[in-house]
């Protein structure tokens, strides 16, 4: 059964950095597209990034210059490196695997909370 | 940015009942649509892609239609298990972007 399971969470001061993870298991990462979705308290879903399996990434304009995604092959993990954090980045963050026939999150984590506030 | 709507914002339905939802891009995106629902704490789950196939697993009474720029999912019998938030997604163009979603809540 495929897990992705995201830890890195937490409350952060605007300004600040955080590196979620996202570890998989019975999927191989660097084999998949994998992505970020993000969801605000109370609101709808948002893309954040996406990786393709060339090692390209894409970034929503919302934290496009403040967000990496990346990943380590030897652990099977995929990661989302936050800087410059503001207070609408707050969110449940969720890890993905987006189905590269139809472009849709087929496999979800169950989600880190990213709270960002002084 | 493909901007997508949804409505109603709340669904009252009764157990049993059938439910409409409706989903409207803001541009045309053939039938690049999907359906998510999500449960109270849980992730979102895929349950159609390309406007009415249902992903693996999901039952039958869970249908969907439509094509370019309004789309429609039916819940044909609700059970006590699909009152949920559900949300619509479009992947005809970058950025992907969905809905603000609908709840289905108990009438």
């Amino acid at each position: 059964e495929v897990q992705l399971v995201e830890t890195g969470g937490g409350l952060i001061q605007p300004g600040g950095s955080l590196r979620l993870s996202c570890a998989a298991s019975d999927i191989t990462v660097s084999n998949n597209y994998m992505a970020w979705v993000r969801q605000a308290p109370g609101k709808g879903l948002e893309w954040v990034s996406v990786i393709y399996t060339d090692d390209s990434s894409y970034y929503a304009d919302s934290v496009k210059g403040r967000f990496t995604i990346s990943r380590d092959n030897s652990k099977n993990t995929l990661y989302l490196q936050m800087s410059s954090l503001r207070a609408d980045d707050t969110a449940i963050y969720y890890c993905a695997r987006l189905y590269s026939s139809a472009l849709t999150f087929d496999y979800w984590g169950q989600g880190t909370l990213v709270a960002v506030s002084s | 940015e493909i901007v997508m709507t949804q409505s109603p914002a709340t669904l009252s339905v009764s157990p049993g009942e059938r439910a409409t939802l409706s989903c409207r891009a803001s541009q045309n995106v053939n039938t690049n649509l999907a359906w998510y629902q999500q449960r109270p704490g849980q992730a979102p789950r895929l349950l159609i892609f390309g406007a009415s196939t249902r992903a693996t697993g999901i039952p039958a009474r869970f249908s969907g239609s439509g094509s370019g720029t309004e789309f429609t999912l039916t819940i044909s019998s609700l059970q006590s298990e699909d009152f949920a938030v559900y949300h619509c997604q479009q992947y005809n163009n970058w950025p992907l972007t969905f809905g603000p979603g609908t709840k289905v809540d108990i009438k």
